[in-house]
């Protein structure tokens, strides 16, 4: 069956602008988590989604970084007034449920801004 | 807080050769435990998990790992590396009452011919 998607695969922005990262989590799938990888790093949690609701954004590192998950399907990461900290790769993974333990990521987004 | 630690960020074995991937966690809790593999320019893919019972797991491509509590450890091993094996793996962990994920910073593998 169809995996975790995420687009773009790649995105290039200049600081300063707004992006929207896209996430479709494998169907079915009622829980959704956005990682955040830099390089050399090991993904970093950002946000959690149980449902529509977001369940913990304890990882958000500022609000620039917000997420939204309106019908608890798909999610969109979004980052306003990007700075050149903020490139790295954005994974997205899904679980059949909260508490159901293992998690399946997407490809990533590398997110570049210069 | 809560970490996982991943002992040597690069690890070269030849073709053949016994794979040893060390993890530790810094809680005295139990947690559950898991080996994710990502080689380049893709995603993460799971290679075994331990949540309960048998503390010996077994996963995909023959790797396997040991749940130690006395060590909190999650070392993950192959008795025969293989070049395809070149990847980066990475230890996570979850701790009961939490969503996400805790990783370690990964361990780059290479095997030699």
């Amino acid at each position: 069956g169809a995996g975790v998607s995420q687009t773009p695969s790649n995105k290039v922005t200049e600081k300063g602008k707004y992006v929207e990262l896209r996430c479709d989590p494998i169907s079915g799938h009622t829980a959704l988590y956005w990682y955040r990888q830099s390089l050399g790093q090991g993904p970093e949690f950002l946000i959690y989604f149980q449902g529509t609701g977001a369940a913990d954004d304890s990882g958000l590192p500022n609000d620039r970084f917000f997420a939204v998950r309106p019908e608890g399907s798909v999610s969109t990461l979004k980052i306003q007034r990007t700075e050149r900290g903020d490139s790295a790769v954005y994974l997205c993974a899904s679980s059949p449920q909260e508490g159901t333990y293992e998690q399946y990521f997407g490809p990533g987004t590398r997110l570049t801004v210069t | 807080a809560q970490s996982v630690t991943q002992l040597g960020s690069h690890v070269s074995v030849s073709e053949g050769a016994l794979v040893l991937l060390r993890c530790n966690y810094s809680s005295s809790v139990p947690p559950y435990l898991f080996w994710y593999v990502q080689y380049p320019n893709q995603g993460l893919q799971l290679l075994l998990k331990y949540t309960t019972g048998a503390t010996l797991v077994k996963g995909i491509n023959g790797f396997e790992a040991e749940f130690k509590k006395s060590e909190t450890s999650f070392h993950l091993t192959k008795p025969s590396a293989h070049m395809s094996d070149a990847a980066e793996y990475f230890c996570a962990v979850k701790w009961g009452g939490q969503g996400n994920l805790i990783f370690g910073k990964g361990t780059k593998l290479s095997v030699k011919p």
